[in-house]
């Protein structure tokens, strides 16, 4: 069965340190969107990616944030300068053109910055 | 805005008795809503969705579901808890048009079966 990959499952980086997240959604996919999951609290949205650019971003995903496809398979998450407040669960998701569908997501990536 | 709220974040029940977890939404526009499974260190599978069609809707596992529009409800409902169900259960709604995609989640209920 199809399904969502993230790269690496566990992430530790130091403080201002830059971190790429790797995502290989579903392949006839179209949509893509990255949610976190600060531990203990609920899953948020982030950003979501349509036809090579951001369609939709949460307050959360500001310029410390950036998106990218850079072939055509991988979607990955880059955070430029880490806080400790990055720390969490950060889950990759796809989905099909039609509006009706389910995102599915992957295992998550969890990040933890010190 | 759209949004749910999921009442009890934790729900304990025995095996084999009725499990039910409350989700209300809140939009201004019919919304698409889904019940999504976490067990633990995985990551989210769908469980069921409401798109529109049947207001009772079946998913995976034996779970089903009813939309009812009067009380702005999703409860996910099993008629027979097993212990394989202990897990974190999320809800979530979304618009209905194209171009927003995003999920809004609750905040989950965490789900303990008792043997």
């Amino acid at each position: 069965e199809p399904e969502v990959t993230q790269t690496p499952s566990h992430q530790v980086t130091q403080m201002g340190q830059e971190v790429i997240l790797r995502c290989v959604p579903i392949s006839n996919h179209l949509y893509f969107y990255w949610y976190r999951q600060i531990l203990g609290q609920k899953v948020e949205f982030l950003v979501s990616f349509y036809n090579n650019e951001i369609s939709e971003k949460s307050e959360i995903f500001d310029d410390q944030f950036s998106v990218e496809r850079p072939d055509g398979s991988n979607f990955t998450l880059k955070i430029r300068s880490t806080k400790l407040e990055d720390s969490a669960m950060y889950f990759c998701a796809s989905s099909e053109r039609d509006s009706n569908t389910e995102a599915f997501f992957g295992q998550g990536t969890r990040l933890t910055v010190v | 805005a759209q949004s749910v709220t999921q009442l009890g974040s934790h729900v304990s029940v025995s095996e084999g008795a009725l499990v039910l977890l409350r989700c209300n939404y809140s939009s201004s526009v019919p919304p698409y809503l889904f019940w999504y499974v976490q067990y633990p260190n995985q990551g989210l599978q769908l469980l069921l969705k409401y798109t529109s069609a049947a207001t009772l809707v079946k998913g995976i596992n034996g779970f089903e579901a009813e939309f009812k529009k009067s009380e702005t409800s999703f409860h996910l409902t099993k008629p027979s808890a097993h212990m394989s169900d202990a897990a974190e259960y999320f809800c979530a709604v979304r618009g209905t048009s194209g171009s927003a995609r995003q999920l809004t989640f609750g905040s989950g209920t965490q789900l303990t079966v008792l043997p």
